[in-house]
């Protein structure tokens, strides 16, 4: 069964002062790592999609990075407007399914 | 991106009832899905939409508690039957394109009284 576990629940930063979000998953085999971004309200928002360990992929303020057991969503000088939850899912190789397992997110919250 | 529109955007419903949410999409996508998204849960997927034939429901799901249409290729509708509190949550319509990104509506945040 896909697991996909983020860390930490909650992270308060003051306004520049950069971080990182983590999500460990396990699958029988990787077929994407996505994360995205929700406020409150609202759908989720599509951030990135990574597919093999070494992959980067940058947007503005934000880096994500993958391995072979996690990936990370580097938050770089942010801004009250990243405030927001982050959150990682993945789709297995496995089962012939195309849905998405997801982590419960990282909720962020930047302070000014 | 494709833009996905989803009715209603919100509801109070009696327990014991059924409610239909629709999710239209601006362009023609093969792969559809449905999401729950219970209060401090993780989004779970509840169904895949296939256009032509019956959902593909996930572990815990069944097609008389969900059932589900898929007309064509931008449209789909999700029902929840005979709804009790526990059926309050929020509820999410995805599209793919292609392998490499998945998109979500807006939701539908449903209350059962």
């Amino acid at each position: 069964e896909d697991q996909v576990t983020q860390s930490p629940e909650a992270l308060r930063l003051q306004e520049g002062e950069s971080s990182s979000l983590n999500c460990s998953y396990t699958v029988s085999g990787l077929r994407g790592l996505f994360w995205y971004r929700q406020d409150p309200g609202k759908g989720p928002e599509f951030l990135f999609t990574l597919y093999s360990a070494g992959e980067e992929k940058e947007k503005e303020r934000l880096k994500a990075t993958l391995t072979k057991k996690e990936s990370f969503l580097h938050i770089t000088a942010p801004k009250p407007e990243d405030s927001a939850t982050y959150l990682c899912a993945v789709r297995d190789s496995g089962g012939g399914a195309d849905g998405l397992t997801f982590g419960k997110g990282t909720h962020l919250i930047i302070q000014p | 991106s494709a833009v996905i529109s989803q009715k209603p955007s919100r509801d109070i419903c009696q327990r014991g009832t059924s409610l239909t949410i629709q999710c239209q999409v601006d362009s023609q996508v093969t792969m559809m899905f449905w999401y729950r998204q219970q209060p401090g849960q993780s989004l779970t997927l509840i169904a895949t939409a296939n256009q032509g034939s019956e959902a593909t429901y996930e572990s815990g799901f069944v097609i008389d508690k969900f059932p589900i249409s898929r007309p064509n290729l931008t449209f789909s509708t999700l029902t929840v039957s005979n709804m009790s509190p526990e059926d309050s949550s929020i509820y999410l319509c995805s599209v793919g394109t292609g392998q490499t990104k998945a998109f979500f509506g807006q939701g539908t945040r449903l209350t059962v009284v």
